[in-house]
């Protein structure tokens, strides 16, 4: 089993840029695409990026991922941030036909 | 453009069993693959399990295997998530989204079902 590991809360100001890091155990994180949802409260999930890096449409491009084999890790990070970017933010991927999702983390934009 | 709708909220006995079912629209439900996502008050999301309507055989959560039956019915376009067994620690939202692509991406998400399990 491969479990993701997410920082519980990150903070920021209006403006600045975030990245939230997402750290795979048990496997090697580029094995399997990593998924980024925003999470607004009383609101269903959204993608915001799929395929590592990838953008649905309608996200504004302030929002990128990649991943680092070296620290086994993906990253979402969310540039020129917004009081509406505040929300749950949680990383997806899969092993085969597993899937797991990471804690969460709680953007707070300050 | 898949759109996914939910059953209405549940309150069920500690024992007993939910089932909760989605219905897609906006496309040929043959071709999509679904999946359950949970969420409990206040916590994080949590797969419960995926099945191909095509293949039918459906994959399952661990923790869930024992008591957990999803289905798919292509002539009503509607996958159902059944649970057996509930206690207090199943009160969540569950969700019904559609995998999508290469990297099994979750687009989009249904609306949401609650199911409250209380005595």
């Amino acid at each position: 089993n491969f479990m993701l590991t997410q920082p519980h809360s990150v903070s920021e100001s209006p403006g600045k840029t975030v990245t939230i890091s997402c750290t795979r155990s048990g496997g090697a994180i580029v094995s399997s695409y990593v998924q980024w949802y925003q999470q607004r409260p009383g609101s269903s999930p959204t993608a915001v990026i799929y395929e590592d890096k990838l953008r649905p449409s309608g996200v504004p491009e302030r929002f990128s991922g990649s991943v680092d084999s070296a620290s086994n890790s993906a990253f979402l990070t969310i540039s020129g941030l917004k009081t509406e970017d505040e929300a749950d933010y949680y990383c997806q991927s899969y092993d085969g036909a597993i899937k797991a999702f990471g804690g969460g983390t709680r953007l707070t934009v300050l | 453009q898949v759109q996914l709708v939910q059953s209405g909220a549940e309150v069920k006995k500690p024992g007993s069993s939910v089932r909760v079912s989605c219905t897609a629209s906006g496309g040929r439900f043959s071709n999509y693959v679904f999946s359950w996502v949970r969420q409990a008050p206040g916590q994080g999301l949590e797969w419960v399990g995926t099945i191909v309507p095509s293949f039918g055989t459906p994959t399952y959560a661990q923790k869930f295997q024992d008591r957990v039956t999803i289905t798919a019915d292509e002539s009503t376009s509607t996958t159902n998530l059944e649970l057996s067994s509930l206690t207090s620690g199943d009160t969540a939202f569950y969700y019904c989204v559609r995998d999508r692509g290469a990297g099994a991406w979750f687009d989009p998400w249904g609306q949401g079902t609650l199911v409250t399990v209380s005595s």
